[in-house]
């Protein structure tokens, strides 16, 4: 197993930048979720891909937007940033797209927004 | 829709002392139950978890039961260490594509 990695670990950005942060899944999940956590808050859902494609998605705009790849990373971008998108975001990676008993989280990227 | 109760924090205990963080849900069917712990600066890591009813998950000396009779998922240990100081999250996944979190509970163990 080599777990779910998240890159870069912390970010700034200035308002009205576009931003992309990346997930490597875990060996043998084919399933990555996205997730927004809110200092102090619980984390909210973004979306989720299923080979390689968007398989749900929560209350967040369209300047969110994803992707995901052959090899079952993804990405994560958002565009016109605003000072509310300020938060740490969570990818977590599973084998299914409804099972969560074994989706496994990275350590998140923190993102800043100035 | 679906979603996760839980006490507010912080909880403040000291070293040795009984922990409970109460957590409630609101689901159709029957959700698989979840709690996270969320050391500083670091991700998401699932502490332990129950598939249905009357199934208590266990990890780490922590402890939580599920009781669809009260949609309840308590944590509790018996005896909490300062290395517990964390945010701890309930959280249900209903078999589809989200996990749903509670707002978490900030916890802190005095020596």
């Amino acid at each position: 197993e080599t777990g779910v990695t998240q890159s870069p670990t912390h970010l700034i950005k200035t308002r009205g930048q576009q931003v992309t942060l990346r997930c490597s899944s875990q060996s043998g999940h084919n399933t990555v979720s996205w997730y927004q956590q809110a200092l102090g808050q619980g984390p909210q859902f973004i979306f989720q891909y299923y080979r390689e494609e968007e398989n749900g998605r929560g209350n967040f705009p369209p300047r969110f937007s994803g992707l995901q790849f052959p090899n079952y990373s993804s990405e994560l971008n958002v565009n016109a940033l605003e000072l509310d998108d300020s938060a740490l975001y969570l990818c977590a990676s599973s084998s299914t797209r409804t099972d969560h008993t074994e989706a496994f989280f990275g350590q998140g990227t923190r993102l800043t927004v100035v | 829709g679906d979603s996760v109760t839980q006490m507010e924090g912080p909880v403040t205990l000291s070293e040795e002392a009984f922990l409970t963080i109460n957590c409630t849900y609101t689901a159709t069917g029957y959700p698989s139950l979840f709690w996270y712990v969320q050391y500083p600066g670091e991700g998401l890591q699932l502490l332990l978890k129950a598939t249905k009813a009357d199934d208590k998950g266990s990890n780490k000396g922590f402890e939580a039961t599920y009781r669809k009779e009260t949609t309840s998922f308590h944590l509790e240990k018996g005896s909490v260490q300062v290395s517990d100081s964390a945010v701890y999250f309930c959280a249900l996944g209903n078999r589809d594509d989200k996990i749903i979190f509670g707002k978490g509970t900030r916890l802190h163990i005095l020596p």
